[in-house]
């Protein structure tokens, strides 16, 4: 089992970029897939990225999505933010050795 | 459009059971895992468990193994949970999801959830 670890919040201006972060605790951040899920009060979340870097269709081309090695961690940028980008972004991989789905924390994002 | 309506959610006290049902609808239910998330209001979510296409693989997380039972109807496009010896720490809102593959996947389509509340 792992853990993917996310900073609680984040906020930035409008027009602005901001990156989220999403980092496993063993395991390599490579070896499954990530996605992240945006969520607006109120609202039952909806899927912005998957597999690690595709973008659903519909979704903005504002959203992309990474992995690094290095770190070990995912990553969900943003670019040239609107106030309804305002949600909560929530990271999500597999541990397929046991048909098992994990989550982040979650990170509320504020754009102000 | 694809449709997952979740029921069965309210108030049950502790060490009691509950069974959540997930009406499916507007694609075809057979060829898709499900799955089960849950959201203590303010919180994170929490993946509960899943099932594959044709029910050969099936998953829980540890907070609910032993206790909790996912099943599948595929002749009737339903999804069910079965909640045993529930505890206060299950109170949440529960989204049935619909996976995007038939083992696999992300999660692509989520219903509006259904409450639960464990008390006493």
């Amino acid at each position: 089992n792992f853990l993917l670890t996310q900073p609680h919040s984040v906020s930035e201006s409008p027009g602005k970029t901001v990156t989220i972060s999403c980092t496993r605790s063993s395991g390599s951040i490579a070896s499954n897939y990530v996605q992240w899920y945006q969520q607006r009060p109120g609202s039952s979340p909806t899927i912005v990225i998957y597999e690690d870097n595709q973008r659903p269709s519909g979704v903005p081309d504002r959203f992309s999505g990474s992995i690094d090695s290095s770190s070990n961690s995912a990553s969900l940028t943003i670019s040239g933010l609107r106030t309804e980008d305002e949600a909560d972004y929530h990271c999500q991989s597999f541990d397929t050795s046991n048909y098992r789905r994990v989550f982040g924390g979650g990170t509320k994002l504020t754009v102000l | 459009d694809v449709q997952l309506v979740e029921s069965g959610g309210g108030l049950v006290q502790p060490g009691r059971s509950l069974r959540l049902s997930c009406a499916a609808s507007g694609f075809t239910f057979d060829n898709y895992a499900m799955h089960w998330v849950r959201q203590v209001p303010g919180k994170g979510l929490e993946w509960v468990s899943g099932i594959s296409w044709n029910s050969g693989s099936i998953g829980y997380a540890d907070s609910v193994q032993g206790r909790f039972s996912i099943s599948r109807d595929n002749a009737k496009n339903f999804l069910y949970l079965q909640l045993n010896n529930l505890r206060v720490e299950d109170m949440a809102l529960y989204y049935c999801a619909k996976g995007s593959h038939d083992y696999g996947g992300h999660f692509d389509y989520w219903g509006q959830g259904t409450p639960v509340t464990v008390s006493s």
